[in-house]
């Protein structure tokens, strides 16, 4: 079964503006962390942003925010003040159990757009 | 951040011959490090976890003897793709370890294609 489910495929946004990225995910594990990372068409993984299951407050770095809706398993990206830069494959990932020996199961991403 | 490099960054092979793809961690120790797949315009997939000094645990439906895994320093992982087919082009990209839960540092990816 998909743990971590990304079902924009793609999506396009304005320069400036900003624009949310899904993610749904399944485990049954109380401890998990979820991942968002950012892959230019070089190839290269780029983290953006970490949220563990028991932290309380959304987690946000710089532009990215993380919506994080537990209950309904979501964590949702935001991006805000969208820039040209910003074109890229976006992937949700998730890390289950409190051990950080484990590897990440990723989402099939998004293909993000910036338009001028 | 921590930096991981991997080499080559692209290779292109003959199909029957095996392929070394290195994962180094550059300033800091990484005991585990795993190496995963992309094909186009997909998602990366686990193909196994490499652990230092110890055999690798491998992902349903790889194939050990074929992605050979040798994690024999601290800093160094090794993928070796043996007797590539066509259908073994791929984004091979490795990730390792820091210390901390939210630390997991990707290596720039090895693009092979195998003709």
């Amino acid at each position: 079964a998909q743990k971590i489910t990304q079902t924009q495929p793609g999506m396009f946004v304005q320069e400036k503006e900003a624009v949310t990225l899904d993610c749904t995910y399944d485990t049954s594990d109380p401890s998990y962390g979820l991942f968002w990372y950012k892959q230019p068409s070089s190839g290269e993984m780029i983290f953006l942003i970490y949220q563990g299951s028991y932290d309380q407050q959304n987690a946000t770095e710089g532009r990215y925010s993380l919506n994080f809706q537990k209950a309904r398993k979501s964590a949702n990206l935001v991006i805000s003040a969208s820039q040209l830069g910003d074109s890229a494959m976006y992937f949700c990932a998730m890390r289950e159990g409190s051990n950080s020996g484990y590897a990440l199961n990723f989402g099939k991403g998004t293909s993000l757009l910036v338009t001028p | 951040g921590a930096v991981v490099s991997q080499h080559p960054s692209r290779v292109i092979c003959k199909s029957g011959t095996s392929v070394k793809i290195e994962c180094r961690s550059l300033d800091f120790q990484a005991t585990t490090m795993f190496w995963y797949r992309q094909f186009p315009k997909q998602s990366l997939m686990l193909m196994a976890t490499s652990n230092e000094g110890s055999k690798a645990t491998y992902e349903q439906g790889v194939e050990k003897d074929k992605f050979l895994i040798n994690h024999a320093s601290l800093t160094l992982s090794t993928l070796t793709v043996t007797s590539a087919h066509p259908e073994d082009s791929s984004f091979y990209i490795c990730s390792a370890l820091g210390q901390e839960v939210d630390e997991q540092y990707f290596g720039p990816g090895t693009r092979l294609t195998v003709t």
